[in-house]
């Protein structure tokens, strides 16, 4: 089967550090992508994991656990732009298939 | 183009009609992607262009939704005989080449078309 969770909503304030999880079931798995949506705009990328360990890219990085399923988006030094939807999505190599989770709303608070 | 174009931005129609939505990827992606998100959801997967090949159609929902990108650049999905849960928003994605085993070919998705029935 396939499935894709995520905690619904978060909120963080700004400054902060925020963690966002992700788990996943998907059958021929071969990497998990991240993805920010403001509302009302198209999802943009961040990042993308394909072997277990961190990916830094500045105040974002990227874990992924394929032997746990897990992975986690870390943002540092929250700012009020950073407000968005973030999508976690799990590439199934037959098929090129991105599967999306619902989405984590994450609201940054002065 | 520099992005992924889709046109029309909204549509609104009458249940029972037929509507046609369009994809212009970003000039020499091989791979074109169309997704229906729904409010407050991630985006499902409905279908996939390899160049004008169609590979795997398994994420359209009936034999109602139809897509194609005959010349391998712009694409259209249609949706025949239109039902209020088509209601949706529809969205397109293009990447530089094919999906292989390395999945890091990040897609770019163009703004949607908001699908309203009637």
């Amino acid at each position: 089967g396939q499935n894709i969770d995520q905690p619904t909503e978060m909120t963080a304030t700004e400054g902060a550090i925020v963690q966002i999880n992700c788990t996943y079931q998907t059958s021929g798995f071969n990497g998990l992508f991240w993805y920010q949506q403001h509302a009302g705009e198209a999802p943009t990328f961040l990042s993308y994991n394909v072997l277990d360990g961190l990916e830094e890219k500045g105040r974002f990085s990227s874990f992924l656990s394929r032997s746990k399923g897990y992975s986690y988006l870390l943002l540092k030094e929250l700012q009020m732009k950073d407000s968005a939807s973030y999508l976690c999505a799990a590439f199934r190599n037959q098929g090129g298939k991105l599967i999306f989770g619902q989405g984590t709303e994450l609201s940054v608070k002065p | 183009g520099a992005g992924v174009s889709q046109s029309p931005r909204y549509k609104v129609t009458k249940r029972g009609q037929d509507v046609t939505l369009r994809c212009d990827p970003i000039s020499s992606h091989a791979t074109l992607y169309w997704y229906q998100q729904a409010l407050g959801q991630g985006p499902e997967f409905l279908t996939y262009f390899n160049y004008e090949a169609q590979p795997d159609k398994s994420g359209l929902p009936s034999d109602r939704f139809s897509a194609e990108r005959p010349e391998g650049s712009i694409s259209t999905l249609t949706i025949q005989r239109t039902e209020q849960r088509d209601s949706a928003m529809y969205r397109c994605a293009s990447s530089t080449r094919p999906p292989t085993g390395d999945g890091n070919q990040p897609q770019h998705f163009g703004d949607g078309t908001r699908l309203s029935i009637l």
